[in-house]
């Protein structure tokens, strides 16, 4: 089984300043990660995701993540946060090959603001 | 334009009226999903078809149905809604599976049962 936490619901940075956001994973088998965000309105959008390799992954709009097996975790970092990044942040995780239903398990979001 | 659509984006209904909202794909995805997501709960899958006539319940499936006749349409239907189906409903769809295969999805339906 599969679980998704991500840590804190809010997180407000300032235009410019490094963007943090949290996600801790559980799985049983090798797992496969994204994030997806979802502006305003808006349907939610991949941003990156990690199936096997290469540890750090980059994705859209100056967005990256690493996998971390022995801390269970994936954050997302932006050096530099734009106005345009306010939107909300969803985490997920699946069984990747291994999950046969092909779903994909959610974290609650964190909705991130940026002040200018 | 490879997209998602669904319809209606807003409905506001009464408890017991049947009502379906549509969701349609052009991108010939064999595998599609419905969500519902909810105030710090995040999304979570309500049925999901793999192929043509193939469907199964996700999570929280009680008091939807759906159906996959052809493979670019995926309807959820609520026979009788209640207050609780009071949410924003997201339809999905990917190529293969959604553990594998980045997922693409609608604008949402925002669905307010009185």
């Amino acid at each position: 089984a599969q679980s998704v936490t991500q840590l804190g619901s809010h997180v407000s940075v300032s235009e410019g300043a490094l963007v943090l956001l949290r996600c801790n994973y559980s799985s049983s088998v090798p797992p496969y990660l994204f994030w997806y965000v979802q502006y305003p309105n808006q349907g939610l959008q991949l941003l990156l995701k990690y199936t096997t390799g290469a540890t750090l992954v980059k994705g859209i709009n100056g967005f990256e993540a690493e996998f971390k097996k022995s801390e269970t975790s994936f954050h997302l970092t932006k050096p530099s946060a734009h106005m345009s990044d306010a939107a909300e942040y969803f985490c997920a995780v699946s069984g990747g090959i291994y999950n046969q239903g092909g779903k994909l398990i959610f974290g609650q979001g964190t909705e991130l603001s940026v002040k200018p | 334009e490879a997209q998602v659509t669904q319809n209606p984006r807003y409905l506001i209904t009464v408890t017991g009226k049947k009502l379906t909202v549509t969701c349609s794909q052009n991108m010939n995805h064999e595998y599609m999903s419905w969500y519902r997501q909810d105030p710090g709960l995040g999304l979570r899958q309500i049925y999901y078809s793999m192929n043509v006539e193939v469907t199964d319940k996700g999570d929280v499936p009680e008091g939807y149905k759906v159906s996959r006749k052809e493979k670019r349409n995926f309807p959820l239907i609520l026979e009788s809604p209640s207050p609780n189906q009071t949410s924003l409903y997201f339809c999905a769809s990917s190529l293969k599976l959604a553990s594998t295969d980045t997922q693409y999805f609608g604008p949402g339906t925002r669905l307010t049962v009185l």
